[in-house]
């Protein structure tokens, strides 16, 4: 199985600051990763396919890069709604493999 | 819109089964393929399996962890989405999300709100 690892586990932010989380492959998936985003007690969003595609409806503050093994979320301008966890997700092979997630937090 | 609303989750003990329902609306059911995953609690994703539309013969795939104890299938007469849940052990005590797969890859884009199941003696 593919191991998909992101960093770091927590980070602690203000509003307005841009964050960057970082998603690492065990092998190369090219760029069949997604992010999802989660707020407590809720279902996990779509935000990104392809490694930078944005679903629809997902603002412009959110983009993502990368390819092969490494891959990296971006959000501009941190807003409180931004304040959840999020997850990335390899879906070049089978069994799909998320990484273990990254809590950004209000400091 | 997209509607996917999970049912059937509840107390188990070890050893049970536990058969899970998604109710799809939104969208021709028939020719998306869909999955499900589960978060235990304070834990992260976990992808546990996906069963591709009728015109690709229904295949499904699984994670090592519920292979030969979990199944997936469809009723496109009815809309719906299920997972039968056999010999289950603590470990799998979890919110399960029933999602779609885009056409533009196999991604997950969609969620059901999700079902708790909690196995417990």
């Amino acid at each position: 199985d593919i191991q998909m690892t992101q960093s770091p586990s927590s980070l602690s932010a203000s509003m307005g600051d841009r964050v960057t989380i970082t998603c690492r492959a065990s092998q190369g998936i090219g760029n069949s990763l997604a992010w999802f985003q989660q707020k407590p007690g809720k279902a996990p969003k779509s935000l990104i396919y392809g490694a930078s595609n944005l679903h629809r409806g997902v603002p412009s503050k959110f983009s993502g890069s990368g390819s092969g093994t490494d891959f990296t979320l971006t959000i501009s301008g941190l807003q409180p709604e931004d304040f959840a966890t999020y997850y990335c997700l390899q879906y070049k092979n089978y069994p799909l493999t998320f990484g273990g997630g990254t809590k950004v937090d209000i400091k | 819109e997209v509607h996917l609303v999970e049912s059937g989750g509840g107390l188990v003990k070890p050893g049970e089964s536990l058969r899970l329902s998604c109710a799809a609306s939104g969208f021709t059911f028939k020719a998306v393929w869909m999955t499900w995953v589960r978060q235990a609690p304070g834990k992260g994703l976990e992808w546990l399996g996906r069963i591709k539309g009728k015109a690709s013969g229904e295949t499904t795939d699984y994670t090592e962890s519920v292979k030969g104890r979990f199944t997936i299938s469809r009723d496109d007469s009815q809309n719906m989405l299920y997972l039968q849940m056999n010999s289950l052990t603590v470990d799998d005590t979890a919110v399960y999300y029933c999602t779609t797969v885009p056409n533009y890859g196999e991604t997950i884009d969609h969620w059901g709100q999700g079902t708790l199941v909690t196995v417990s003696s």
